[in-house]
């Protein structure tokens, strides 16, 4: 099985800040992620596939990359609405997992 | 507009059975990959089963193996989640998601369902 190691778990920053959020995954598997947001008593929202691409209607400001195993999450200037938990996801092959999750507070 | 909206979660006896639905529309329901996702109070998210469009392949966690069934009716636009042996640990809210991929496979979700609550207790 894929582990994805996500951290840091929270993370204090103010709006405007530049926020970056890392998983690291036991073994390669190429550009097969996602990046999910997750606000309280709300369901989970696809912000980025494959790695780095946006998910249509998503904020240009949310970005991603990739670098053998670990992938990162920037977010560049952030805003009110980002104050959020964010899980990265291993999309390679079952049983599919996510990282532990990052709060933004 | 595509939605999804799972029903039948409630409190139930450890070793017990329940049902979840998650009825869709908006979307060609039987050209879609679709997934449980559930979540435990205060943790983060764990991905249960998924099933291909036509139902012909299923995939699950091996916590639930052998005791969750996912299934799927396309006439009826309906994804289902047949739980049983139930454990306190399985107390949580169950999502259903969508696949990204029409006729393909991305194993990302694109929509959710608002969930619905699963507790297991005495």
């Amino acid at each position: 099985d894929i582990q994805m190691t996500q951290f840091p778990s929270s993370v204090s920053a103010s709006v405007g800040d530049r926020v970056t959020i890392t998983c690291r995954a036991s073994q390669e598997f190429g550009r097969w992620s996602a990046w999910y947001q997750q606000k309280p008593g709300k369901a989970p929202k696809l912000l980025i596939y494959a790695a780095s691409t946006l998910q249509s209607g998503v904020p240009s400001r949310f970005s991603a990359s990739a670098s053998g195993t670990h992938f990162t999450l920037t977010i560049s200037s952030l805003q009110p609405e980002d104050f959020a938990t964010y899980y990265c996801q291993q999309a390679k092959s079952f049983p599919l997992t996510f990282g532990g999750g990052t709060k933004v507070e | 507009e595509v939605q999804l909206v799972e029903s039948g979660g409630g409190l139930v006896q450890p070793g017990g059975s329940l049902r979840l639905s998650c009825a869709a529309s908006g979307f060609t329901f039987g050209r879609f990959w679709m997934t449980w996702v559930r979540q435990a109070p205060g943790k983060g998210l764990e991905w249960v089963a998924s099933i291909k469009q036509d139902g012909s392949e299923t995939y699950y966690a091996d916590s639930v193996e052998g005791r969750f069934t996912i299934s799927r009716d396309n006439a009826k636009n309906s994804l289902y989640l047949q739980m049983n042996s139930l454990r306190v640990e399985d107390t949580a809210v169950y999502y259903c998601a969508r696949d990204r991929g029409e006729e393909e496979l991305w194993l990302v979700w694109d929509y959710w369902g608002q969930g619905t609550m699963v507790s297991v207790s005495s």
